[in-house]
């Protein structure tokens, strides 16, 4: 069984970083693209941003909002996928989901975990 | 970056009833858009991929149809279950987009 475990969430102040790990079992890792969905409390979804498999050189794509201040990384050896978030705006606030799928497609989702940006 | 205009926001209907969800894309996207169903609290669920296709497990009552610009999500008899809101998303091109969704409420 698939499963999908974030954890790294919290409160942290504007400007600060944060960085959530998303721990992965129950499939083949390193051959699989992942995903970052993030969702505010109360709005709809935001597709955050992917990583590629090393074989296909670990390509990385971001949504405009986050390009610059967010970097999405894998450790195939840990099946674990990150999300470093660098100077932080209250509008990062949301629940961040790690995915994964056929390619861009979204099947399995994790549970979420919260960050909130605020002073 | 392609945009997606999904509506109606919100959709109130009854059980029985047959309803349909709308996505424009602000580009072509051929076929390459796909469908899921939130429910409070929870993880989305994919319903539709490459806009007709039937994800596994997911009842013969949900449809996907469009290509193009244009596609569209049909229930075709609600049943209690389906009261949910609804995400259209293109992966057309990165950066994928998400529709803003659509909120299906009992009337």
């Amino acid at each position: 069984e698939v499963q999908l475990v974030e954890s790294g969430g919290g409160l942290v102040k504007p400007g600060g970083s944060l960085r959530l790990s998303c721990a992965a079992s129950g499939f083949t890792f390193s051959s699989a693209w992942m995903i970052w969905v993030r969702q505010a409390p109360g709005k709809g979804l935001e597709w955050v941003g992917r990583i590629k498999t090393a074989a296909d050189g670990r390509t990385t794509d971001y949504a405009a909002p986050v390009k610059g201040r967010f970097t999405i990384s894998r450790d195939d050896s840990q099946n674990t996928l990150y999300l470093q978030m660098d100077s932080l705006k209250t509008e990062d606030t949301a629940f961040y989901y790690c995915s994964t799928g056929r390619y861009s497609v979204i099947d399995h989702w994790g549970r979420g975990t919260l960050v909130t940006v605020s002073s | 970056d392609i945009q997606v205009t999904q509506f109606p926001s919100t959709l109130s209907a009854s059980v029985g009833d047959r309803v349909t969800i709308t996505c424009r894309a602000s580009q072509n996207l051929d076929s390459w858009l796909a469908w899921y169903q939130q429910k409070p609290g929870k993880a989305p669920k994919l319903l539709i991929y490459k806009a007709s296709n039937l994800e596994t497990g997911i009842p013969s009552r949900f449809s996907g149809s469009g290509s193009g610009t244009d596609f569209s999500l049909t229930i075709s008899s609600l049943q209690p279950d389906d009261f949910a809101t609804y995400y259209c998303q293109q992966y057309k091109t990165y950066p994928c987009t998400f529709g803003q969704g659509t909120k299906l409420d009992i009337k």
